[in-house]
């Protein structure tokens, strides 16, 4: 089932903030999240295991609220390079499981 | 980092022509790929896990007789669009799943977008 993502699309002023949701109705095992941009592959930015963590990577963060099955992926002080699609992508079992993708959320960060 | 290799980038051809898309991963071994598409504007659809050496598991919808997927060593899988039509104008990208038997991030490959006159 296709994990469900909020907003659809977000238009931001460069250094503003920004969250983005990835809800599913299943149990997950995993949340990886990517950034698209147009006509590139994804890019990898980060997963998040099942166990509520909370992971960095610069001033892109996120969390995974496993009693929820919610994942919140946090972009602060945006700059421009951010701008893209954010998927995100969900397992419900370890190992080499194949990724269901949401169907993502457009960021715009303008300057 | 790992990388994925995925060739060619770009391909332009008529109706009716096969088209084969290779994916390799440069350096790991990958027992699973996977191969999506993904029409524009849209998100990415997963439409067959590779396994090396076994049967690809394609997902439903997907033809397995038009969408002919061969994994024959750990770091080559390709895709061949057989009789291809407009409608399978896409992006279609290949990802490699190292399987150390912990979730790890897909690496995907830089992606093919297929026109088809």
């Amino acid at each position: 089932q296709q994990p469900v993502q909020s907003p659809q699309a977000v238009i931001l002023r460069e250094g503003e903030d920004a969250v983005i949701n990835c809800s599913s109705s299943k149990a997950l095992y995993s949340v990886h999240w990517y950034r698209q941009k147009h006509g590139e592959a994804p890019v990898f930015l980060m997963i998040l295991l099942k166990g509520g963590e909370q992971k960095g990577h610069e001033k892109i963060s996120a969390s995974f609220n496993e009693k929820k099955q919610q994942s919140s992926l946090y972009l602060t002080a945006s700059q421009l390079s951010y701008s893209g699609t954010y998927f995100c992508g969900t397992a419900s079992q370890g190992g080499s499981e194949k990724l269901v993708f949401g169907k993502g959320t457009k960021l715009t960060v303008n300057p | 980092g790992a990388v994925v290799s995925q060739h060619p980038s770009w391909v332009i051809c008529k109706s009716g022509t096969s088209v084969k898309i290779e994916c390799r991963s440069l350096d790991f071994q990958a027992t699973t790929m996977f191969w999506y598409r993904q029409f524009p504007k849209q998100s990415l659809m997963l439409m067959a896990t590779s396994n090396e050496g076994s049967k690809a598991t394609y997902e439903q919808g997907v033809e397995k007789d038009k969408f002919l997927i061969n994994h024959a060593s750990l770091t080559l899988s390709t895709l061949t669009v057989t009789s291809a039509h407009p409608e399978d104008s896409s992006f279609y990208i290949c990802s490699a799943d190292p399987a150390s038997g912990v979730a790890q991030p897909q690496h995907f490959g830089d992606g093919t977008r297929l026109s088809i006159l």
